[in-house]
């Protein structure tokens, strides 16, 4: 069965440290990866997508993620956090070029400490 | 400005009685999809439709139907048998076909069953 794993349910970073969320996949083949952002009580935002080719790749707000084949990994990395960073971050995947929706994790909930 | 309405930000209803969760988009987008979000539990695909007039069941459908009879329009009816409807509900759409089929999120509907 398709499963997206994001092992970290919180993570506590202080303003101006690095970040790193992880986020493991098991699908049959290569799938689309997908890194999203949520603020209490509102919808999604897409930060960054990996279809294929360059498996680094960079997002919005200066967020980047490493696709890693070898590990079935998509880690979601940040240089230098800001306090309006914290909110819930949630990995997805998808298979194909169909749409026929996503797998997501259960998310990692993100604190900025002072 | 393009983008995804749902309507109402919140809901409440007595066991027994089913509700409709509107979603609207303006994207010109052919698939629409519908999740449902529980604290600690990530996204869960409901529906989703590629075409109007076709939709297919996701993970968690029991309980649940949906129609597509505009493009823009993908309304979840939330029926007296799904078992704990109380959830925060999500509609997406994407493109279809192409090199990318990110998914945008209206901001959603909180459902409380009592």
């Amino acid at each position: 069965a398709q499963s997206v794993t994001q092992p970290d349910i919180h993570i506590t970073v202080s303003e101006g440290a690095s970040l790193e969320l992880r986020c493991n996949y098991s699908y049959g083949a290569t799938p689309y990866l997908f890194w999203y952002v949520q603020s209490p009580g509102q919808g999604l935002q897409l930060l960054l997508k990996y279809f294929s080719g360059d498996t680094l790749v960079q997002g919005i707000k200066g967020f980047e993620a490493e696709f890693k084949r070898s590990q079935s990994s998509f880690n979601l990395r940040k240089p230098s956090v800001h306090w309006s960073d914290a909110a819930e971050y949630f990995c997805a995947a998808g298979s194909g070029g169909g749409a026929d929706g996503l797998t997501f994790g259960k998310g990692t909930h993100l604190i900025i400490q002072p | 400005d393009g983008g995804i309405t749902q309507s109402p930000k919140y809901l409440f209803r007595k066991e027994g009685q089913n509700v409709t969760l509107s979603c609207e988009q303006n994207l010109n987008h052919d698939a629409m999809y519908w999740y449902r979000q529980d604290p600690g539990q990530g996204l869960r695909l409901i529906y989703y439709s590629q075409i109007v007039n076709d939709f297919q069941k996701g993970d968690i459908a029991e309980g649940y139907s949906v129609s597509r009879e505009k493009k823009e329009s993908f309304p979840l009816t939330v029926t007296s048998a799904q078992k704990n409807p109380t959830a925060f509900y999500l509609c997406a759409s994407s493109r279809t076909g192409g090199s990318s089929y990110e998914q945008y999120f209206g901001p959603g509907t909180r459902l409380t069953v009592t």
